[in-house]
């Protein structure tokens, strides 16, 4: 099993709509994140949450929010989806130390 | 305004050859940086790193240099493999707020036999 699992892998969703992306792990990290991937732009901090009861925004929180359900858990949400919303979003996780951080597969989300 | 950059969206070598790619940055805070290789439907996988207090650090045929007056990263590798075929972020932070890695936009580094 992956250390980091997000699910679902690939999303095709409407204007307008609610939906949540989910993201486990089985690395024991504290600290986890939510990325965005935009062609030419890299990867962009969305949230990030240092344990269960910190949750941070990023550079582009706008139209996001999360949940930290527990230490193994963050999950993002959109709660209007928009088409500038379409990405391919990764969680990831990092300790407290600088060993760099493990990321997810990814969820492409498309938005029509 | 990017605080870390990659000019170069895409680079294609000759398979055995030097592939080296380049990153700039902007913030002098920064004192970590790290390489980061992806291959398409998989996140990123860490790849390399250094500390400002280094201005190089090998691991196999990955090099990276650090020129921290010009603000200015590379990654060498040597000799390029068909698997390095991948894009390669190049990320920076600070010891002192390790919670935030700024990546840059990436390089599409391409191996050809």
């Amino acid at each position: 099993d992956a250390d980091v699992t997000q699910t679902p892998r690939n999303r095709i969703t409407k204007t307008g709509k609610r939906i949540m992306l989910e993201c486990s792990q089985t690395k024991g990290h504290d600290r986890m994140y939510w990325y965005r991937q935009d062609p030419g732009l890299g990867l962009r901090l969305i949230y990030y949450s240092f344990d269960v009861k910190d949750i941070n925004k990023g550079e582009i929180s706008d139209g996001y929010s999360v949940s930290r359900q527990a230490q193994a858990k963050f999950s993002l949400s959109l709660e209007s989806a928009i088409p500038n919303q379409t990405a391919l979003y990764f969680c990831a996780t990092s300790d407290l130390g600088w060993s760099g951080y493990t990321f997810g597969s990814g969820t492409r989300l498309t938005v029509v | 305004d990017q605080q870390v950059k990659q000019n170069s969206p895409s680079l294609s070598v000759q398979e055995g050859r030097i592939s080296i790619l380049n990153c700039d940055y902007t913030n002098s805070m920064f004192d970590y940086f790290l390489w980061y290789k992806k291959y398409p439907a998989e996140g990123p996988t860490f790849l390399i790193s250094i500390s400002s207090i280094k201005d190089k650090n090998e691991d196999g045929r990955f090099t990276v240099f650090l020129n921290k007056s010009a603000k200015h990263l590379s990654l060498h590798i040597v000799p390029s493999q068909p698997g390095d075929s991948a894009v390669y972020f190049c990320a920076a932070g600070t010891y002192s707020s390790a919670s935030k890695i700024i990546f840059g936009s990436g390089t599409r580094l391409s191996i050809r036999p």
